[in-house]
């Protein structure tokens, strides 16, 4: 069965300082993919990024960078500079492929992080 | 503006009213999602739907019924509700549809539903 966990219930930084935002997976498949959603106050969620278990590049979008270590099946997030703007609650989440290579239908988030940046 | 709208943002409901929540994507996706989201616990998907067929019923109870018209329009219809299902209503929708592991779906702000 698929699980993300999501250690840290909530984080407070100071504005401009870094922050890592942990999540931990399981899953037996070989082929799934990971995501990362931003819920900011307003309450939708925010598709940050998408990443399948084959490629384990590291990716970096201006302030956001994402570090895949299947190893450890984790799938860390780092905000650089932190902005109150990223004041939000951010989720993890995994979708299974399947050995047959058909999907479930279920996306399996993480119960969220709620990250604080304070001015 | 993310391309799925849901109306209304805020209710309140007696355990007696019918109401119904509506979902309207903009995004020419294929596959539309019901979420509820709960203080404290993982967002649970309760209802897919696939170029308007019902795919999935995530063991919803009766009183959450679902309608899709068509593939740009969900609703959920609400009635004899209990204060536990206080909650935040997300709507999703996907170009795959859903069963495609490596689809994005994207979400709307959601319905703050308060069940007095």
């Amino acid at each position: 069965a698929q699980k993300v966990t999501q250690a840290q219930t909530e984080i407070s930084v100071v504005e401009k300082e870094d922050v890592t935002l942990d999540c931990v997976y399981e899953t037996r498949d070989t082929t799934y993919y990971l995501f990362w959603y931003k819920q900011p106050p307003s309450g939708e969620l925010v598709f940050l990024i998408r990443r399948n278990s084959f490629d384990e590049q590291n990716e970096i979008s201006g302030r956001y960078s994402w570090n895949f270590q299947k190893s450890t099946s984790s799938f860390n997030f780092t905000i650089t500079a932190s902005q109150v703007v990223d004041s939000a609650v951010y989720f993890c989440a995994l979708s299974e492929a399947g050995n047959s290579g058909a999907g479930s239908y279920q996306l399996t988030f993480g119960k969220g992080t709620k990250l604080s940046v304070i001015p | 503006e993310t391309g799925v709208t849901q109306t209304p943002r805020h209710l309140v409901m007696g355990m007696t009213n019918k109401k119904s929540l509506k979902c309207e994507q903009h995004l020419g996706h294929n596959a539309m999602y019901w979420y509820k989201q709960s203080a404290k616990k993982p967002l649970e998907l309760m209802f897919v739907y696939n170029f308007k067929e019902q795919t999935e019923n995530n063991s919803v109870p009766s009183r959450f019924s679902p309608e899709c018209p068509n593939s740009s329009h969900l609703f959920l219809h609400l009635h004899t509700l209990q204060p536990e299902d206080s909650a935040l209503y997300l709507c999703a929708s996907s170009q795959d549809p859903a069963g495609v592991a490596k689809n994005i779906q994207y979400f709307g702000a959601g319905t703050r539903l308060s069940v007095l």
